[in-house]
């Protein structure tokens, strides 16, 4: 089993729909978690850190289930600039930067 | 503007040849590290620093180099490149061990 796995999609959805990602982890000891974003072919980008409490920015909620072992991203009204890769983050726990884990991310297609 | 900067973006080589890709950061970040991203692996560490002079592996090293003589800098030195380190190469510093990382814009490599 990954460490980390994504459904790598893609998901393709029209405009104002919401949609919803999940990433899974295998390490219980997992400390933080990041949402990044991906553009084709470019650096990827901080969405959002994921906090125990959840977290919401605009459109874009994050979510962590530390007893199932995942975090979530929800995107509501779905625009055309939302296409992208998202990439789950996870760090296992602290003072291990040199084991931070990527997922391979999820494709996201956003249509009109 | 804060940043992170690599070069070149594209460097096309053939087996064997020297090359270093260059990365620079202006944030005072302590941690700095390198990652290579092939499809459906997701991102993969190399290398990381912890600060000036202190460098360790990730978990693809094989095959290459860093050094860390400067805290802004942090060169990936590929000795004698081999068509399997074709890829997207990132650079990415970070504050802190659990700090978000921000990336470079990337170096496509293509080694023939």
């Amino acid at each position: 089993r990954k460490e980390v796995e994504q459904d790598p999609g893609p998901f393709n959805v029209p405009e104002g729909a919401t949609v919803a990602f999940n990433c899974t982890y295998s390490n219980s000891a997992s400390q933080s978690f990041f949402w990044y974003r991906q553009d084709c072919r470019k650096e990827p980008k901080l969405l959002m850190s994921v906090y125990s409490s959840g977290n919401e920015d605009g459109r874009f909620t994050a979510q962590l289930n530390r007893a199932s072992q995942y975090i979530s991203l929800l995107i509501r009204d779905s625009k055309l600039s939302d296409s992208a890769t998202y990439l789950c983050v996870v760090i296992p726990f602290s003072g291990g930067y040199n084991k931070l884990i990527f997922g391979a991310g999820t494709r996201l297609a956003v249509h009109p | 503007e804060a940043q992170v900067t690599q070069n070149p973006r594209y460097l096309i080589t053939v087996t064997g040849k020297k090359l270093t890709v260059t990365c620079s950061q202006n944030m005072n970040h302590e941690y700095m590290s390198w990652y290579r991203q092939d499809p459906g692996l997701g991102l993969r560490q190399i290398y990381y620093s912890m600060n000036v002079e202190v460098t360790d592996k990730g978990d693809v090293p094989e095959g290459y180099k860093v050094s860390r003589k400067e805290k802004r800098n942090f060169p990936l030195i590929l000795e004698s490149p081999s068509p399997n380190q074709t890829s997207l190469y990132f650079c990415a510093s970070s504050l802190s061990e659990d700090s978000p990382l921000h990336f470079g814009n990337g170096t496509r490599l293509t080694v023939t």
